[in-house]
């Protein structure tokens, strides 16, 4: 099975524009997450969603929104890129909060 | 917020034993992992501990103390493709996962 996609891969995006990160899982789990991963800081958590419908605000929030309109889908957008955003942003899933997290791989994003 | 710590690098001889500590102070606790990342690549999960003790598979071992807010990761008869970045995440009381900012691991031949 293709488990989590991500698109694209990379991205390099100027400084006020908007752009959307894709995110799909075809393992029917119920939670996704989206982290992004800076040199030194670790994983950190920008939304999250336990099920279709709902979403939540992480550790990071601020310049990101998140939608779930369905199971498999999990887009994160940025309305206005500023350069504190490069980064590279995993999406995760597990079948519930409870359950591993198993990740994407990744887009690794430049805003200049 | 939370609070992980783990030692920014490690190395070690191909065939020898590493040990990579982590403690945490977090609000709540329900399980702590180790994941796997390779350089470009995406997290991968090794093990998960919830009660204390020693979980064992393979060449990996995790290690928890929930009264020390103390975990390990064992790794045994290092091999090349051991060379990768370990990730100590801590599943808070709202269950959410807070990592650590990883241990990188190089094997030298």
């Amino acid at each position: 099975t293709a488990g989590i996609t991500q698109a694209p891969t990379s991205q390099i995006l100027a400084a006020g524009r908007s752009m959307t990160l894709r995110c799909t899982q075809d393992m029917r789990h119920n939670a996704m997450y989206w982290y992004r991963q800076d040199l030194g800081l670790g994983l950190r958590l920008i939304h999250y969603s336990n099920t279709a419908g709902t979403t939540g605000k992480g550790e990071v929030p601020d310049g990101y929104s998140v939608s779930r309109a369905n199971t498999d889908d999990f887009p994160l957008t940025l309305a206005s890129a500023v350069p504190s955003q490069t980064s590279v942003y995993f999406c995760a899933s597990s079948d519930s909060t409870s359950d591993t997290q198993y990740f994407g791989p990744g887009t690794r994003l430049t805003v200049l | 917020g939370q609070n992980i710590d783990q030692p920014t690098e490690m190395t070690a001889t191909e065939g020898a034993i590493v040990q990579i500590n982590c403690t945490y102070q977090t609000s709540g606790f329900n399980g702590l992992f180790w994941y796997q990342q390779h350089a470009g690549e995406a997290p991968t999960f090794l093990s998960y501990n919830v009660l204390d003790g020693l979980e064992e598979k393979g060449r990996f071992s995790s290690f928890l103390s929930r009264s020390k807010g103390y975990s390990y990761l064992l790794l045994k008869e290092l091999q090349m493709k051991d060379s990768a970045s370990y990730l100590c995440a801590v599943r808070d009381g709202d269950y959410k996962l807070s990592f650590g900012a990883g241990t990188t691991v190089t094997v030298r031949a």
